[in-house]
């Protein structure tokens, strides 16, 4: 199957701090990448969707200045918290997606902000 | 109404049990339905995907469709320890997934 790995798997920050989670995928190419959210004992949550090379396209409610998604090549996406809050705190998972529209997931970054 | 409803459990059953986990979609035109195992901490890993209605079998896991309920199911035969965890139910709409709250199931042995 398709390996896909998340860097950090868990951080703590302080309250303010800007941190970025890197996704890769190792041994195919992403077109497209889903980032998701999810808060504890609730449903993966869809943040944005991008494209590599293209602004993401972020969901109702998501605030783009603050979820900066970086998607520069086939095979590595970024999302960074910028002034993280204790509010976002949470398990954010990646999503590549292959030109076939297969899917596959992330094993998720642990965000704590205190 | 929203667009996957799935009962969060828990489920408790013990060993051996079949497991039944279900979820109701309101939106008739959906056509690719799939379910996703989560363990603790973990990303979502697909286990079965179905396209229209119909019963599809994987091992000990049956998923079934129910276009005209709108009802879909995930069947899973002699149930072991390693089978607990939070199972969602997913639907694909055009581009994106949408994904119900998820069950979770505890199997005890």
């Amino acid at each position: 199957g398709a390996v896909v790995s998340q860097h950090p798997s868990r951080v703590i920050c302080k309250s303010g701090t800007s941190v970025k989670i890197e996704c890769r995928s190792l041994d195919f190419q992403a077109t497209t990448m889903f980032w998701y959210r999810q808060f504890p004992k609730q449903s993966l949550m869809l943040m944005a969707t991008s494209n590599e090379g293209s602004k993401a396209t972020y969901e109702q409610g998501v605030e783009k200045d603050k979820f900066l998604i970086n998607h520069a090549s086939l095979t590595l996406s970024t999302l960074t918290v910028t002034s993280a809050h204790p509010e976002d705190s949470s398990f954010y998972i990646c999503s590549p997606a292959t030109s076939a529209d297969t899917q596959y997931f992330g094993p998720g970054t642990r965000l704590t902000v205190l | 109404q929203k667009e996957v409803e799935q009962d969060p459990g828990p489920l408790s059953v013990p060993e051996g049990a079949i497991v039944s986990l279900n979820c109701t979609y309101s939106n008739s035109a959906f056509q690719y339905f799939m379910w996703y195992r989560q363990y603790s901490r973990k990303g979502p890993e697909l286990l079965m995907y179905t396209y229209s209605s119909g019963n599809k079998e994987d091992g000990r896991f049956t998923a079934q469709v129910d276009k005209s309920s709108k009802y879909i199911s995930l069947f899973i035969r002699d149930s072991q320890p390693s089978d607990s965890a939070t199972y969602l139910c997913a639907i694909h709409n055009t581009d994106k997934l949408i994904f119900g709250t998820g069950t979770r199931l505890q199997v005890f042995p």
